[in-house]
């Protein structure tokens, strides 16, 4: 079974300071990777996703995220936080052999202080 | 072109009453999710079908929620004799039938949220 670790249930950052969302996860076959973003009162939205291939992968509004096998990490960053950016993230870990259910974390939520 | 729709957005019921949450997927989806969110948690899954039959319901807490998709579009979770540690947002996802990267993309509606008093 799979599982994933959020490190830091909230997260506060400054207007234009870095965002770092930490996101370990444990499975026993190769996993897909996600992060999801959730605004208020709304569905989830995917940011980015790593299946295959390139282990860095970008995403929407200027997120990206980097598959780390050996640390088995999948950590989400962005370099200059806007204030739009406050929400709650997810990090979400699939197999494919399992008809692709998410398993996820338990959020992270981030806060932007102008 | 229309996403995941779910209904009602929100449900109110007593302990012990019976309760319908309805998912209608994006048209063209084959595969069809369901997840439960608690206060503070991430979602976690409940039942995933493939056209009209259950692939995986590993995910359901009890023989009390049980879930349908008879024509293999829209799906209704059913909740019988609910207790207060049902209440949470369900969410409801569905995906297509091509294949990205061996993945086929998860797109989520809006959430029922259900409060069982």
């Amino acid at each position: 079974a799979q599982s994933v670790t959020q490190l830091g249930s909230h997260v506060s950052v400054s207007e234009g300071a870095l965002v770092l969302l930490r996101c370990n996860y444990s499975s026993s076959v190769p996993p897909y990777l996600f992060w999801y973003v959730q605004y208020p009162n709304q569905g989830l939205q995917l940011l980015l996703k790593y299946t295959t291939g390139a282990t860095l992968v970008k995403g929407i509004n200027g997120f990206e995220a980097e598959f780390k096998k050996s640390e088995t990490s999948f950590h989400l960053t962005k370099p200059s936080a806007h204030m739009s950016d406050a929400a709650e993230y997810f990090c979400a870990v699939s197999v494919g052999a399992a008809g692709n259910k998410l398993t996820f974390g338990g959020g992270t939520r981030v806060l932007v202080k102008p | 072109g229309a996403g995941v729709s779910q209904t009602p957005s929100n449900k109110v019921t007593e302990k012990g009453k019976y309760v319908e949450l309805r998912c209608d997927p994006i048209s063209g989806h084959t595969a069809l999710y369901w997840y439960r969110q608690s206060l503070g948690q991430g979602p976690e899954f409940l039942i995933y079908f493939q056209g009209t039959g259950a692939a995986d319901d590993s995910g359901l807490p009890n023989d009390r929620f049980f879930a349908v998709r008879p024509e293999g579009s829209v799906s209704t979770l059913k909740i019988q004799r609910t207790e207060r540690g049902d209440s949470a947002v369900y969410l409801c996802a569905s995906s297509s039938g091509r294949r990205e990267g061996n993945y086929n993309e998860q797109f989520f509606g809006p959430g029922t949220r259900l409060t069982v008093l």
